[in-house]
């Protein structure tokens, strides 16, 4: 099955610096995946979401994805306190279930 | 736009009782699911419903019951309550089943066994 593995396990930045979060996942016939952020006490929602190898820019957050060494990122530009949430890589196949890895916890310092 | 609505929002139980979590979305989508999310461990499918008369079950199946009443609600039951099930029960629904579209999430139910 699907393994999806997310480091660091918590990441803490300055205002406006750079927040870097990585996924790894074990089958490069992966189809698609997501970011989901989670704020406490709520549900996850999804962020960015990338299909093909090389990157995807959307506001403040890109995303790389190299399928060759089994590995994305997430790279969220100008950190806002209200960026402090839980960040959640998510792995899809094809018509199978969403696998999710553990979290990544960010804390923005103002 | 839509909504998910989770109820109730606490649900303290006795072990052994057994405890049922409500789940009402209003995308019209097609599929819902039943996730559980434990601390450091992520998000795990319990169960999921393709269409509204459709059940399948996630890797996290034993101990639950889930039922699919109508296309626009899904319900999960805890059969027997165990003190290690202290967890956050995530609902979620989707245009379609595959993973190629948005999963959308409800708040959660976050259940207490006493």
């Amino acid at each position: 099955q699907e393994k999806v593995q997310q480091s660091p396990e918590s990441l803490i930045v300055p205002e406006g610096a750079m927040s870097s979060l990585n996924c790894t996942f074990s089958n490069s016939a992966s189809q698609s995946i997501w970011w989901y952020q989670q704020h406490p006490g709520k549900g996850p929602e999804a962020l960015i979401s990338i299909f093909s190898n090389g990157n995807k820019k959307e506001g403040r957050l890109t995303v790389y994805l190299n399928r060759a060494s089994l590995h994305v990122s997430l790279h969220i530009r100008d950190s806002q306190p209200s960026d402090s949430a839980v960040y959640l890589c998510a792995v899809n196949q094809g018509g199978r279930a969403l696998i999710f890895g553990t979290g990544t916890t960010v804390s923005v310092s103002p | 736009g839509g909504i998910i609505t989770q109820t109730p929002k606490f649900l303290i139980g006795q072990e052994g009782q057994k405890l049922t979590l409500k789940c009402q979305q209003n995308f019209n989508h097609d599929t819902m699911y039943w996730y559980r999310q434990d601390s450091g461990k992520g998000l795990r499918l319990i169960y999921y419903s393709i269409t509204e008369n459709d059940l399948q079950k996630g890797d996290l199946s034993e101990g639950y019951d889930a039922s699919r009443e109508k296309k626009s609600s899904f319900s999960l039951t805890v059969t027997s309550a165990q003190k290690n099930e202290m967890a956050v029960f995530l609902c979620a629904s989707s245009i379609h089943w595959g993973g190629a579209g948005t999963q959308y999430f409800g708040p959660g139910t976050r259940l207490l066994v006493l």
